[in-house]
């Protein structure tokens, strides 16, 4: 029940920026919007997440459009080390309606090539 | 300290044994989580614990036990498991639960096979 649609897989040259799109459509005002990466085998590796307004740190931008349905994430000089499944994911509300929990969907394989 | 660690990396097990995988974080997180990921699919959730309760369940059978005895350390106990339960089972914590923003950081999972 992943709330999110993303592209099941891309590819970037080594040095370019990575742009990952995202859609989560029937996102509500209070919904924030996660980002992770899993490299083969490893486990997640958290990168950003955002509310309403556009978010930076040392891994990459989010850009999250007005309407709140979309977002991209941006890694601005991709690397070989970058490739990656990344997952764009909105917290959803569990069963009993009380408690959020994050809800995987397949992601996108980003592979940089040299 | 600002990681998630898990033991034992890898896990052989016949579906009689009896199994503990571990996870401790020592960040001062309060909310702690497990996952199981198959093959070449997403991390599924598990189990949530909240302060040392558990707060979700995801359906999850019986012979798998989750246990919180302090807030560092999470344990999942492994019971007559089958052979479609080998996976990668990937710990989690957050600063606080979900609710209020926090991210999740993930450890670097163990590794079980059940033969």
């Amino acid at each position: 029940d992943a709330k999110t649609t993303q592209p099941p897989s891309m590819d970037c040259a080594e040095g370019r920026a990575a742009n990952l799109p995202c859609n989560h459509s029937t996102i509500s005002g209070n919904e924030y919007v996660y980002w992770y990466r899993q490299i083969h085998s490893q486990g997640p590796q958290y990168i950003i997440h955002g509310l309403k307004n556009n978010e930076t740190n040392e891994m990459a931008s989010l850009i999250i459009t007005e309407d709140r349905k979309s977002s991209t994430l941006i890694l601005p000089h991709a690397t070989l080390r970058d490739t990656a499944v990344y997952y764009c994911i909105v917290r959803v509300l569990d069963s009993g309606g009380s408690n959020y929990k994050l809800t995987f969907g397949k992601g996108t394989l980003l592979t940089v090539n040299p | 300290d600002t990681e998630v660690t898990q033991t034992p990396k890898h896990l052989v097990m016949g579906m009689t044994n009896k199994k503990s995988l571990k996870c401790e974080q020592h960040m001062g997180h309060r909310a702690m989580y497990w996952y199981k990921q198959k093959a070449k699919k997403p991390p599924e959730l598990m189990f949530v614990y909240s302060y040392e309760k558990l707060s979700i369940n995801e359906s999850v059978p019986s012979r798998f036990s989750p246990e919180c005895p302090n807030s560092s350390l999470l344990n999942l106990h492994l019971h007559a498991l089958q052979p479609e339960d080998s996976a990668l089972y990937l710990c989690a914590s957050s600063q606080r639960g979900l609710a209020a923003g926090y991210e999740q950081f993930f450890g670097p999972g163990t590794r079980l096979t059940v033969l």
